[in-house]
């Protein structure tokens, strides 16, 4: 099946550093890329969905300006953290899928971030 | 509103069948899938069901009923690694994912 990384799998930083995590499809063009972030014990919660060369679109209650997703090319998108916090402490997961097959996701490894 | 429910928590025996039930209400719906999600690792697919019936692979079955928006998947001889949270999660007509909030398995030998 279809490959989708994520990088890096583990990140800790210090309060108020920025965070930039990269979801790559491996072996296909991920015309829609999908950020998820899930805190211990919870399902996902879907953060943001990007486009391939236009802007994400952002669920209710994410920050933009503080998760700044960029998806420039239809292999790779980033999800970038600005200024993380404490409370930003979560597991952060990437999917993608094709415009030829909307029905599947592929999910990345996720990463975990711990802000201290 | 969009809703998907599923069991918080089961248990069962080592060998034993264990049935996950998931309901659903969404706007549109373009297939419901069951994952498997272990402690600290990303979701892992294993079924998708679009059409009404049992969808049988290896130990693991999910059937779908549309009109009563109603989905289960079907576990056979557990085994312990079978011991995660399984994800219900369907696709609305614009092709996004609404998830339940999982129910996580405990299998006991």
């Amino acid at each position: 099946g279809a490959v989708v990384s994520q990088h890096p799998s583990w990140v800790i930083c210090k309060s108020g550093t920025s965070v930039k995590i990269e979801c790559r499809s491996l072996d296909f063009q991920a015309t829609t890329m999908f950020w998820y972030r899930q805190f211990p014990k919870q399902s996902l919660m879907l953060m943001a969905t990007s486009n391939e060369g236009s802007k994400a679109t952002y669920e209710q209650g994410v920050e933009k300006d503080k998760f700044l997703i960029n998806h420039a090319s239809l292999t790779l998108s980033t999800l970038t953290v600005t200024s993380a916090h404490p409370e930003d402490s979560s597991f952060y997961i990437c999917s993608a899928r094709s415009e030829s097959h909307q029905e599947t996701q592929y999910f990345g490894p996720g990463t975990r971030l711990l802000v201290l | 509103g969009q809703n998907i429910d599923q069991p918080t928590e089961m248990t069962a025996t080592e060998g034993a069948i264990v049935q996950i039930n998931c309901t659903y209400q969404t706007s549109g719906f373009n297939g419901l899938f069951w994952y498997q999600q272990h402690a600290g690792e990303a979701p892992t697919f294993l079924s998708y069901n679009v059409l009404d019936g049992l969808e049988e692979k290896g130990r693991f079955s999910s059937f779908l009923s549309r009109s009563k928006g109603y989905s289960y998947l079907l576990l056979k001889e557990l085994q312990m690694k079978d011991s995660a949270s399984y994800l219900c999660a369907v696709m609305d007509s614009n092709y996004q994912l609404i998830w339940g909030a999982g129910t996580k398995l405990i299998i006991k030998p």
